[in-house]
């Protein structure tokens, strides 16, 4: 079975641009989680999908959004981009049943520069 | 709010040098408790979920152990392949919720 699959693996924008991530969930998988890894804070939730609509949201600014296709694959939005944003963005499936514990299976990420 | 602290933050290990890495947490509610390995330039890989406290879970030369307010990963006989950065995370709260608390991680490094 396929793993997380996110694109690109880098990325290098400018302050002001805005940049959009994809990620394809496992196969099956319809729940598609985003996560913001820096080395100061670690890794910290940004929101949650689960057929097509946000189940869950972290404490991050509006700038940051996402949406769910029909097919699970996920796209993740920042606009108006900071030098803060700079980070690893984490992409994580799982079947997402109600109440269910099952781990989270994370991509390899999409490393973002802002300059 | 939900809390997670890892310690140490960095570890040095001979190889064969057993030690234990240590995720302490404070949370509401604790549906469960997930150890993950990351290597550089990789995603988090999962190893262990924990959902109560006196559970324990094994996987070759690691150990996960849960009590209410803190988590274990034993490594015993570490292998230099074993360097890596381990993450902890909580799992909290009622309803359908994905949302997980990250510890910092614990980089660890086994030499040969």
């Amino acid at each position: 079975k396929a793993g997380v699959t996110q694109t690109p693996r880098y990325l290098i924008k400018t302050r002001g641009q805005q940049v959009t991530l994809s990620c394809s969930p496992i196969s099956g998988h319809r729940s598609v989680s985003w996560y913001q890894q820096t080395p100061g804070q670690g890794l910290q939730f940004l929101f949650e999908y689960f057929s097509e609509t946000q189940r869950n949201k972290g404490n991050f600014p509006g700038r940051f959004s996402g949406r769910q296709f029909s097919n699970s694959r996920s796209e993740m939005n920042v606009s108006t981009l900071e030098l803060g944003d700079s980070a690893l963005y984490l992409c994580a499936s799982s079947p997402g049943n109600s109440f269910d514990n099952s781990p989270l299976h994370f991509g390899n990420g999409t490393r973002l520069t802002v300059t | 709010e939900d809390q997670v602290t890892q310690s140490p933050e960095a570890l040095r290990l001979q190889e064969g040098e057993s030690s234990s890495l240590n995720c302490s947490y404070t949370v509401s509610g604790l549906r469960g408790l997930f150890w993950y390995r990351q290597d550089p330039g990789k995603g988090p890989e999962f190893l262990f979920t924990l959902y109560s406290a006196g559970e324990e879970k094994e996987k070759e030369r690691l150990k996960a152990t849960l009590t209410k307010k803190e988590s274990f990963l034993h490594i015993t006989a570490p292998k230099p392949e074993d360097s890596a950065t381990y993450l902890c995370a909580v799992q909290a709260g009622g309803g359908s919720n994905y949302k997980l608390t990250f510890g910092k991680g614990t980089l660890l490094t086994v030499n040969p």
